[in-house]
Order: C-alpha cells, then structure tokens, then sequence
C-alpha cells in the first residue's frame, strides 16, 4: 500500500511566522502535490513537483514556496504566515501507470 | 479552465436509501477517480475509472464512465451511516505537461442517518 504520511496533523502559528509541512510518500513516486482545501472551495492546487529538484506553481501559489529536495520529500513553505492562510493542506503523491493520487492525512494550521 | 461539476452538494438521506452522485465536464479525461474523505483525513482513493462506458462495483457503490469519459456517477444502494462523508470526482488529463494534475469536482457531502 501506498503510505503518504505529512510532518503534523495540528499546527497553530502566529501571523509573521515561517512555517514548513513536510511531506514524505514511501513508493518511489515521481510526481507529489500540495493542496489547501477549504469549505465551499474544494481542493485547490498551490504546487507541485515532477522530479527532484523541480516544480511548477499551481492555481494558488501566492505566499508559498517549496522544496524537493529527494525524491520522496516535499516540503511546503509558508515564508510570512497571515490568517487567511489557515486551512487544510493535503500532500498527495501520485502513481503515473493510472494516473491516480494518494493523499496524506492532512495538516490542518491555524494562523492567528 | 477544465471544469468537474459535482452534483449535488449536499445529500442527507435515511439508512437503507439509495442515492447516485455525478460528474459532468465539457473536457475528456482519460481517467477519473472517485475519493471518499472523513473530517480531519485525507481523501481516500475509491476507486479508478478509464474506459468510456466502464462500470466498476465495491460491494454496495457502482460506478460508471460515460461513454464519452467525460461524466462519472457514483451510486449507493441501502446507504449505511458508516457511508457518510465527503465523495470527491477527480478527472486526470494523461501526457504532456499535465504531470498528473487532477480537476476536482467541489464534493458531495452525503449525510446518512440511521
């Protein structure tokens, strides 16, 4: 089975902090996604990666960074935290023989 | 923009109904997958989808392609209360510089009360 396990399932930080979610997949997959996901919005891409070392922005990157640094490593970062990034955030790694993404158990952060 | 309209939204319903969940795009994907979420997890992968006209059973949810691949529906029969969560359609568009990337629908939200 495809194991996606992200850093923390709880987090609260202050607005102004930097904050880092890890996220690690244990299949050897190439591609990893990261997610925010909030009520009435759905799941909404912020980045992604298709090999070590790169990314491509997806719909929502603003106020976000990211690192892959091996490949089964994909850390999201928050350079200045405000409130309204306060969400869900999914990682999600993906098998590419049926195009299908497996998803972490999520890290819900607030941002006071 | 790929557009997965999910319909409907909200869905509450009495144990042992049976209800039917869509997807509906103007885009052809060459696969779709169906999540289910519980509050506070990730979305779980129910199922995958790839042929136009395909049909797939998990015990009591039926899931069927259109035949154009691009509409999806998810049906239950005799809901149970351990059914209730968020269902999520996913369409996968393959090659090129998709890289995998899925188009959500905005989820269903299917309340089952025993």
């Amino acid at each position: 089975d495809v194991k996606v396990t992200q850093s923390s399932r709880y987090l609260v930080k202050r607005t102004g902090e930097k904050v880092f979610l890890e996220c690690v997949q244990d299949m050897d997959h190439e591609n990893m996604f990261w997610y925010r996901q909030d009520p009435g919005l759905g799941l909404r891409l912020i980045y992604f990666s298709y090999d070590v070392k790169m990314k491509e922005k997806g719909d929502i990157p603003e106020g976000y960074s990211v690192s892959r640094e091996k490949k089964e490593r994909f850390s999201l970062i928050l350079e200045s935290a405000s409130t309204n990034q306060t969400s869900m955030y999914l990682c999600a790694s993906l098998t590419t023989s049926r195009y299908e993404q497996y998803f972490g158990p999520g890290t819900r952060l607030t941002v006071t | 923009t790929q557009l997965l309209e999910q319909s409907p939204q909200f869905l509450s319903i009495q144990e042992g109904e049976n209800l039917t969940v869509y997807c509906n795009s103007s885009s052809v994907f060459s696969s779709l997958q169906w999540y289910r979420q519980e509050p506070g997890e990730g979305p779980v992968l129910l199922v995958t989808v790839v042929t136009g006209g395909e049909v797939k059973k998990l015990k009591r949810l039926t899931f069927q392609f259109g035949d154009a691949r691009k509409d999806s529906s998810l049906h239950i029969t005799a809901a149970q209360p351990g059914d209730t969560g968020l269902y999520l359609c996913a369409g996968a568009h393959a090659g090129g510089t998709s890289y995998g990337k899925l188009t959500f629908g905005q989820g269903t939200i299917l309340t089952v009360h025993p």
